[in-house]
């Protein structure tokens, strides 16, 4: 079974500072991938960066970089230079080779503040 | 491209009323998901398409039935709804491609209260 942790229920950052969103994972699949996604206050979900296990370098996307440690079994979501519009839970999961119809995994998502 | 799209986006049912919501995606994916969001929680997967005229149990899919007649349409229904049903659902697609972890893009949802 497969399963995310996001620890951090709720996150306050100041603006223009980077923020670490905590994301942990624990699969028996040898390879999977595991995703970030930004949803806002209204609502909808939005694609941020994706991690595959294999992958030699950690993803990065603009101001989001992933902090891929294998061995420890997280997946960090960064963010620099915070901005306003970074307000948002953020969900973090996950997807298995031998999961049928790579149904993702979620966590309980974390709150992220950006204070002016 | 309008990407995934969901009706309604809003809708209040009555304990024992039926309704279908309705997805669609222009993206020709193969695959197509619907998940509920309850408050603190992320989402839990309700059913699964992996091709037109397939569908399969997700984590959670007691009290709900799905069709999917058309590739671009996935449809949720629900027979005899219960307050315990009340719940924002999202429906999502991906490409689907054998052997690979993709993207899953997400439609902006429907808030569904049961009263």
């Amino acid at each position: 079974a497969q399963k995310i942790t996001q620890t951090q229920p709720g996150m306050f950052v100041q603006e223009k500072e980077a923020v670490t969103l905590d994301c942990t994972y624990d699969t028996s699949d040898p390879s999977y991938g595991l995703f970030w996604y930004k949803q806002p206050s209204s609502g909808e979900m939005i694609f941020l960066i994706y991690q595959g296990s294999y992958d030699q370098q950690n993803a990065t996307e603009g101001r989001y970089s992933l902090n891929f440690q294998k061995a420890r079994k997280s997946a960090n979501l960064v963010i620099s230079a915070s901005q306003l519009g970074d307000s948002a839970m953020y969900f973090c999961a996950m997807s298995g080779l031998y999961n049928q119809g790579g149904k993702l995994i979620f966590g309980q998502g974390t709150e992220l503040s950006v204070k002016p | 491209n309008a990407g995934v799209t969901q009706t309604p986006k809003f809708r209040v049912l009555k304990t024992g009323q039926s309704m279908t919501l309705l997805c669609a995606q222009d993206m020709n994916h193969e695959y197509m998901y619907w998940y509920r969001q309850d408050p603190g929680m992320g989402l839990r997967l309700i059913h699964y398409s992996v091709g037109e005229g397939t569908t399969a149990k997700g984590e959670v899919p007691d009290g709900y039935n799905v069709s999917r007649l058309k590739k671009q349409n996935f449809l949720l229904g629900l027979e005899s709804a219960a307050p315990s049903q009340t719940s924002v659902y999202f429906c999502a697609s991906s490409k689907g491609r054998a052997g690979r972890m993709e993207t899953q893009y997400f439609g902006p949802g429907t808030r569904l209260l049961v009263l």
